[in-house]
């Protein structure tokens, strides 16, 4: 089984809200990935969770705040976005001992009012 | 600088009309390159790891194949199902995080 969960599927808020994304998997899996997708463009790299701790932030304004409860779940906290947040964000996890690729989600289609 | 190129951007093809995709890359080390498929609105789905030139794999209609500079996605007999866009990303020796190439958009009419 190579599946990750993202809930919710669809997010729609305002610039003053505050809201999470979920991401799970149960593979066993040590490193998580968050991405944001915009249309028409590749995925581009937010952060990297390596054995729960954050060993990548590619400069992602502070408005985002990831969390790594535990191996199985990572968090998003979103709080006052701004429209061009808007996006498809992904979730993604890897078997760092064995293997590289990296197993993708359904995404989260985030919407900023 | 780390780099992956695809191409072409957008490839429109007949049912059963056998074509290929392309990805350069330019990287200090390979680590890996992975092909994924993403249907519209939905996250990458996996489809190979290609570790070392020469390599090969295979899948149904679809085979990728790795060369020192780069991977071709060759796609035997497409069916309109496979329409989608193929992504190609690289994972180097120096870094901890996947280059994505911009994504051919394959649409394949019946």
């Amino acid at each position: 089984d190579t599946e990750v969960t993202q809930t919710p599927k669809h997010l729609v808020m305002g610039m003053t809200n505050k809201k999470s994304l979920k991401c799970e998997q149960h593979m066993g899996h040590r490193a998580m990935y968050w991405y944001k997708q915009k249309a028409k463009k590749p995925p581009e790299l937010m952060f990297v969770y390596s054995y729960e701790k954050l060993s990548i932030n590619e400069s992602v304004p502070s408005r985002f705040s990831p969390e790594c409860p535990n191996s199985s779940l990572l968090n998003l906290h979103l709080h006052a976005l701004q429209p061009e947040d808007s996006a498809l964000y992904l979730c993604a996890s890897r078997a760092t001992k064995s293997s590289y690729e990296q197993y993708f989600g359904p995404g989260t289609r985030l919407t900023v009012t | 600088e780390d780099q992956v190129t695809q191409s072409p951007e957008a490839l429109r093809l007949q049912e059963g009309e056998s074509s290929s995709l392309n990805c350069s890359y330019t990287v200090s080390g390979l680590r890996g390159l992975f092909w994924y498929r993403q249907d519209p609105g939905k996250g990458p789905e996996f489809l190979f790891t290609l570790y070392s030139a020469g390599e090969e794999k295979e899948k149904e209609r679809l085979k990728a194949t790795l060369t020192k500079k780069e991977s071709f996605l060759h796609i035997t007999a497409p069916k309109p199902e496979d329409s989608a866009t193929y992504l190609c990303a690289v994972l180097s020796t120096g870094f901890n995080k996947f280059y994505f190439g911009s994504g051919t958009k394959l649409n394949v009419k019946p």
